[in-house]
C-alpha cells in the first residue's frame, strides 16, 4: 500500500457524460501528478500540482481539467467524455520537487470505462 | 526531450534463472531513473531510483539496476527469478520535480 487513494476505482458512464477522480496524496506530500495509462499510448502524464498550484501540464485534453484543494487532495474533471478516453488514470504523489523527495508513489488508479 | 526504451516488449525465463530487463535513455543530464512494476489490476510500485552517486542501486523484492552513463543504461537485474515476479515493469526517467516519462514496459512470464 502506497499511501496514495484514489476514488472510485471503477467507473463506467455514457459518451458525453462528465466524471470526477479523486486522490488523496500521502500524508505530508505536497505534490501530485496524474497519469493516464491506456494499451496505444501506455503511460502518459497529464497534469501536476504542487501545494495547490498548477505546475506543469501534459498531454492533458483541454476537456478535462483538474485541481488541488487546500487539504491537498486533488480532483481530476473529465468532460465530453469519448471511448477513447477510456482508460486507467493514475494519481502519483511525491513530498517534494527535488533529490529524494521527488520520488513518486502511485495510486491503485480509477479504470474509466466509456461506453 | 527526454525519453526511455524498453527493447524488450516480452520476456519469458524460467523460474530460478537470472533476469535482466534492458531501459535506455535520451535526456541531456543526469537524470534521476526508476524502475516500477505493475502486477495485473495494481497500481505502479516503486522498485527502485537512481539519484546520483553509487551506480549499483539495490531495490525491494531483491531486484538491482546499474546506472551505465556511457550507455545510457539503467537495466533491472534479479539473479533469481520467482513466479510471483510475473509482472509489467517499466523505466522512467525524470527531471527534478517534473513528471516522470515511462517506457512501454516488458511483460515478465515466469514459466515453471
Amino acid at each position: 500500500d502506497s499511501g496514495v487513494t484514489q476514488t472510485p476505482k471503477h467507473l463506467i458512464t455514457a459518451t458525453g457524460q462528465r466524471v470526477t477522480l479523486r486522490c488523496s496524496p500521502r500524508s505530508g506530500d505536497l505534490s501530485v501528478y496524474w497519469y493516464q495509462q491506456s494499451l496505444d499510448q501506455g503511460l502518459q502524464f497529464l497534469i501536476q500540482y504542487y501545494n495547490g498550484e498548477e505546475r506543469a501540464k501534459g498531454n492533458i485534453l483541454e476537456r478535462f481539467s483538474a485541481q488541488q484543494f487546500p487539504d491537498l487532495h486533488s480532483e481530476l474533471n473529465l468532460s465530453s467524455l469519448e471511448l477513447g478516453d477510456s482508460a486507467l488514470y493514475f494519481c502519483a504523489s511525491s513530498v517534494g520537487l527535488a533529490g529524494p523527495s521527488y520520488e513518486q508513489y502511485f495510486g491503485p488508479g480509477t479504470r474509466l470505462t466509456v461506453t | 526531450a527526454q525519453s526511455v526504451t524498453q527493447p524488450d516488449i516480452h520476456i519469458t525465463v524460467s523460474e530460478g534463472a537470472s533476469l535482466e530487463l534492458r531501459c535506455n535513455y535520451s535526456y541531456g543530464a543526469t537524470p534521476y531513473l526508476f524502475w516500477y512494476v505493475q502486477s495485473p489490476g495494481q497500481g505502479l510500485q516503486l522498485l527502485l531510483k537512481y539519484f546520483s552517486g553509487d551506480t549499483l542501486v539495490q531495490g525491494i523484492k531483491g531486484f538491482e539496476a546499474e546506472f551505465k552513463r556511457s550507455q545510457s543504461s539503467f537495466n533491472l537485474r534479479k539473479p533469481s527469478v520467482h513466479w510471483s515476479d510475473a509482472a509489467e515493469y517499466f523505466c522512467a526517467v525524470g527531471d527534478s520535480g517534473y513528471a516522470l516519462n515511462f517506457g512501454k514496459g516488458t511483460s515478465l512470464l515466469v514459466t515453471p
